[in-house]
């Protein structure tokens, strides 16, 4: 198994453009999770999917971020504008627990896409 | 909001050592997972804790869950340099939902 994908890897923009994310998880998991790491405010879940519908967006910091799955081997996370405060590593995850029962299985992470925000 | 403090944030010792991270909170959890997460990689599931005072070893690392289901330890024993990374406790909640604490720095020299 190829284990999570996330793409790109590195990305630099400018402030006020738009920025997509990219992640395929890993085939047969039906909970896909979004977060965020900086060095203030540590891992951070912004958002997570089961069977391709958003079931908590509370850690979403504003309107400026929007995710998607349109189907269960791809999403997408969106910023615009990107602002200089978005710079950060974002982290795919996917998983297969349900939620309401003791939590065992693992989330696999992918790689991380490294944003800086110019 | 569920809040998971760990100490120490940063820690620097010799080959050989032992150390101990601490990961508490306030609050309840279902479930309690160990991350390592080594420069420029996701963080990789060291151990998944689920009853209250439940202990258990991996090799050198030994993961404890409190009683209360609140807190956890992680103790290394005899470091070596490849336990150099960030350790992160994430506490999971009924609903499955993962909060993070701010992760341990740790640094393990020749």
């Amino acid at each position: 198994d190829a284990g999570v994908i996330q793409s790109p890897r590195h990305e630099v923009t400018e402030m006020g453009q738009e920025v997509t994310l990219r992640c395929k998880p890993i085939s047969g998991h039906d909970y896909l999770f979004w977060y965020r790491q900086t060095m203030m405010r540590g891992l951070e879940l912004l958002i997570y999917f089961n069977n391709n519908v958003p079931i908590d967006d509370s850690g979403m910091p504003e309107d400026r971020f929007s995710a998607k799955m349109p189907n269960a081997s791809f999403s997408t996370l969106k910023i615009q504008p990107s602002e200089p405060r978005d710079s950060a590593v974002y982290f795919c995850a996917s998983t297969t627990y349900q939620p309401g029962l003791a939590a065992t299985d693992t989330q696999y992470f992918g790689p991380g896409t490294r944003l800086t925000v110019l | 909001t569920q809040l998971l403090e760990q100490s120490p944030q940063f820690l620097s010792i010799q080959e050989g050592e032992n150390l101990t991270v601490y990961c508490n909170s306030s609050s309840v959890f279902s479930s309690l997972q160990w991350y390592r997460q080594e420069p420029g990689e996701g963080p990789v599931l060291l151990v998944t804790v689920v009853t209250g005072g439940e202990v258990k070893k991996l090799k050198r690392l030994t993961f404890q869950f409190g009683d209360a289901r609140k807190d956890s330890s992680l103790h290394i024993t005899a470091a070596q340099p490849g336990d150099t990374g960030l350790y992160l406790c994430a506490g999971i909640s009924d609903a499955g939902k993962s909060t993070f604490g701010d992760g341990t720095t740790l640094t393990v020299k020749p």
